[in-house]
């Protein structure tokens, strides 16, 4: 069966400081890999996909990027942290053909800048 | 432009009564559609999801949920709610063309009292 892990699960940053977090699915092969963001009392914000390895979409400009060296682990990366930045971040996979299918989410990342 | 709402941002209901979220949608043709229930400090799980064909459709735990084209809304039902089904709830639509966009709405939270 597939599964999809996070980490870490919470992680208190100061505001300027570098971030990474992981994600990595097992069980399946190319699957579409996705950032969200969830903050406080809001939906969530789809940050960036991945269709293959090196291949990536951003949705909405931030200090934020992603890379995916391999086709099962996806990272979520910033050189400096902003206060707006606090949040839940889910990472999520589907098979193709995209957008049609269920999106399998992971645990999270519980971030805090201050 | 695409969107989804969810009209009420928290519902409280006693256990072992029915419940009934709302989900509307702007979408340019009829989209696939979803329920997904996050608890606390978790990732989101599917609950359902429509993609055509008869138009109530059936989850896990007991939900159901009625595509209606007219009113381009894709409510949520359970007729007897339990004290764990408190959670959050988010409704999504995903182009029925292809794509990435699967769009959340801003969720609704499940308080269930005894």
């Amino acid at each position: 069966s597939q599964t999809i892990h996070q980490w870490p699960a919470t992680l208190v940053q100061p505001v300027g400081s570098p971030l990474s977090l992981e994600c990595t699915v097992e069980g399946t092969s190319n699957p579409n890999l996705y950032w969200y963001r969830q903050a406080a009392g809001r939906g969530l914000q789809l940050l960036f996909y991945s269709i293959g390895i090196d291949q990536i979409s951003s949705e909405v400009p931030q200090n934020l990027s992603a890379s995916r060296p391999q086709d099962r682990q996806f990272i979520l990366s910033s050189k400096k942290l902003l206060l707006s930045d606090s949040g839940f971040y889910l990472c999520a996979w589907s098979s193709l053909p995209p957008g049609s299918d269920t999106q399998y989410f992971g645990p999270g990342t519980r971030l805090t800048v201050l | 432009a695409q969107s989804v709402t969810q009209p009420d941002i928290h519902i409280t209901v006693s256990e072992g009564a029915s419940l009934e979220l709302r989900c509307n949608y702007s979408y340019g043709a009829t989209p696939y559609l979803f329920w997904y229930v996050q608890s606390p400090g978790q990732g989101l799980q599917l609950l359902l999801k429509y993609f055509s064909g008869d138009t109530l459709v059936q989850g896990i735990k007991g939900f159901e949920a009625e595509f209606k084209r007219s009113q381009s809304s894709f409510n949520l039902r359970k007729p007897s709610v339990h004290w764990s089904d408190a959670a959050e709830y988010f409704c999504a639509v995903a182009p029925n063309t292809g794509g990435f966009k699967t769009i959340f709405g801003a969720g609704t939270r499940l308080f269930v009292k005894a």
